[in-house]
C-alpha cells in the first residue's frame, strides 16, 4: 500500500538552528499538508500546499516555517530559527482530491520527532 | 472558528466489552467528519462520514453521523487489547482537518 515517508523520525536540535523536515508524498497525490503535535495535545493544522503555492496556512505558520516542493517527489517544512516550543511531532501528509469531497482522505506519514534544546 | 469535542477524554474497559466514543462539532461549512486511529504515531484512517454517507461499518468498528445534532460516534464491539490508542475526530473543511483532542482508549486483558 502506497505510503507518506517522512525523515528524520527523530531530530535533536539547539536553539536558534534551522531545521529542514523532509516527506514523500503518495506519487498520484496532489495536495500535501503540513500538522503537527505538541505532546498530549491535539493534532494541529500548519499548512496546505497544492499547485506548487501555499493554499492554506494556520497562525502558527509564521514568518519562521516555510515549505518547499524542490522535486517532483519531495516536500519539505523549514523551521528557520528554531524556539523551544516548536518541539513538537510534525506530521507530514497528502490527498489526492480536496478534503471534504467525499472521494478521498488525508493519508499521513509516521512523524519527525522534533526536539529543540 | 471550526471547532471539534471528543468525549469522553480517556476511557478503560475490559477485553470483550462495547465502547463508544462520541464526537461534536461546530462548524460553519460541513463537508465530512473523519475518524482516525493512533497507536503510537501517525494517525491512521478508520472512516469518513459526509451528507451522502451518514454510516460506515469495517468488522467491529462502525460510525454513524447525525448531521442535524451535529455530532458522530464510534462504536467498537468485541474489543481487543489491540484496539487500545488514542481515537481522533476531525472536520474535513476543504484545505485542512480540524481534529478534537481524542479519545485515550485502554483495553485491560
Amino acid at each position: 500500500e502506497p505510503e507518506v515517508t517522512q525523515t528524520p523520525s527523530h531530530q535533536v536540535t539547539q536553539m536558534g538552528q534551522e531545521v529542514i523536515l523532509r516527506c514523500v508524498p503518495i506519487s498520484n497525490h496532489l495536495y500535501f499538508y503540513w500538522y503537527r503535535q505538541i505532546l498530549g495535545q491535539k493534532v494541529e493544522f500548519l499548512v496546505s500546499f497544492y499547485n506548487n503555492e501555499i493554499s492554506e496556512k494556520s497562525e502558527i505558520f509564521d514568518d519562521q516555517f516555510s515549505v518547499e516542493r524542490p522535486d517532483g517527489s519531495n516536500f519539505t517544512l523549514k523551521i528557520r530559527s528554531t524556539k523551544l516550543e516548536d518541539s513538537a511531532m510534525y506530521f507530514c501528509a497528502s490527498s489526492s482530491t480536496l478534503i471534504g469531497t467525499g472521494v478521498d482522505t488525508i493519508y499521513f506519514g509516521e512523524g519527525s520527532w522534533l526536539t529543540v534544546v | 472558528e471550526d471547532k471539534v469535542v471528543q468525549s469522553p477524554l480517556s476511557l478503560v474497559v475490559h477485553e470483550g466489552d462495547t465502547v463508544t466514543l462520541n464526537c461534536s462539532y461546530e462548524v460553519t461549512n460541513f463537508r465530512s467528519l473523519l475518524w482516525y486511529k493512533q497507536e503510537k504515531k501517525a494517525p491512521t484512517f478508520l472512516f469518513m462520514l459526509t451528507s451522502s454517507g451518514i454510516e460506515k461499518k469495517s468488522g467491529r468498528l462502525s460510525s454513524i453521523l447525525d448531521k442535524k445534532e451535529l455530532f458522530s460516534i464510534l462504536n467498537i464491539t468485541a474489543t481487543q487489547t489491540g484496539d487500545s490508542a488514542v481515537y481522533l475526530c476531525a472536520d474535513g473543511g476543504a484545505q485542512k482537518l480540524v481534529f478534537g483532542q481524542g479519545t485515550r482508549l485502554t483495553i485491560n486483558p
